[in-house]
């Protein structure tokens, strides 16, 4: 089955700082692929989205790049804040959804 | 709109207890899924519906978890006979369709003692 992975599995940064998080999926069929985000104590939020048929997409600070041939995404998150902090999921759907473990991103005020 | 809504909050059990997890979806989504999310990882998909009809359940330990969904809205989580691997959050979550975005609730934190 799918398997996905991401790192780095945390980040510290200082307010406004940019930040990269690395995905990588193994599932050629999986075409849709959702980011969330879980602040503590919260529920998992969607954040941005790409499907295989782009190759980037951008809201606001969020910037996601997505590399069919390398099975690889970044998600870019610039001028950070301290209320960025929480777990970022990337995750990969090929009718089921798979989730990588998260990145816990921290940014110090 | 109402969101995606789960109880009860908090279980804990001792091993060999039952316990079942509610979700209500938001209202129109035909999809709706059950995740379990242990401590530190990402959410592992238990089992999926389109409606009322079991799409996926590959995941589920099936001699002791069940999942139905009667009328395809609300849905219940059992697990029968818990044991300590158990303990996890469970997640559900609903979308239109299976290849759209999925809304999820607050979950349903599990301790098996």
């Amino acid at each position: 089955g799918e398997q996905v992975e991401q790192l780095p599995s945390s980040l510290i940064v200082q307010e406004g700082a940019s930040v990269l998080i690395n995905c990588s999926y193994t599932d050629s069929a999986s075409v849709y692929f959702p980011w969330y985000k879980q602040e503590p104590g919260k529920r998992l939020q969607f954040i941005i989205d790409i499907r295989s048929n782009m190759e980037r997409k951008q809201n606001q600070r969020l910037t996601l790049l997505f590399d069919k041939k390398t099975k690889h995404l970044s998600l870019h998150i610039t001028a950070t804040q301290p209320g960025d902090s929480a777990i970022y999921f990337c995750s990969a759907n090929n009718n089921r959804i798979f989730f990588g473990d998260g990145t816990q991103l921290v940014v110090k005020p | 709109e109402a969101g995606v809504t789960q109880s009860p909050r908090y279980a804990v059990l001792q091993e060999g207890q039952a316990v079942s997890f509610w979700c209500d979806p938001i209202s129109g989504h035909d999809t709706l899924y059950w995740y379990q999310q242990p401590r530190d990882q990402g959410p592992q998909l238990l089992v999926y519906f389109r409606d009322e009809a079991v799409i996926d359940n590959s995941q589920l330990p099936s001699d002791r978890f069940s999942a139905v969904r009667p009328k395809g809205t609300n849905s219940t989580l059992k697990i029968q006979s818990a044991k300590q691997g158990d303990t996890a959050t469970y997640l559900c979550a609903s979308s239109f369709g299976d290849r759209n975005t999925l809304y999820f609730g607050e979950g349903s934190r599990l301790i098996v003692v």
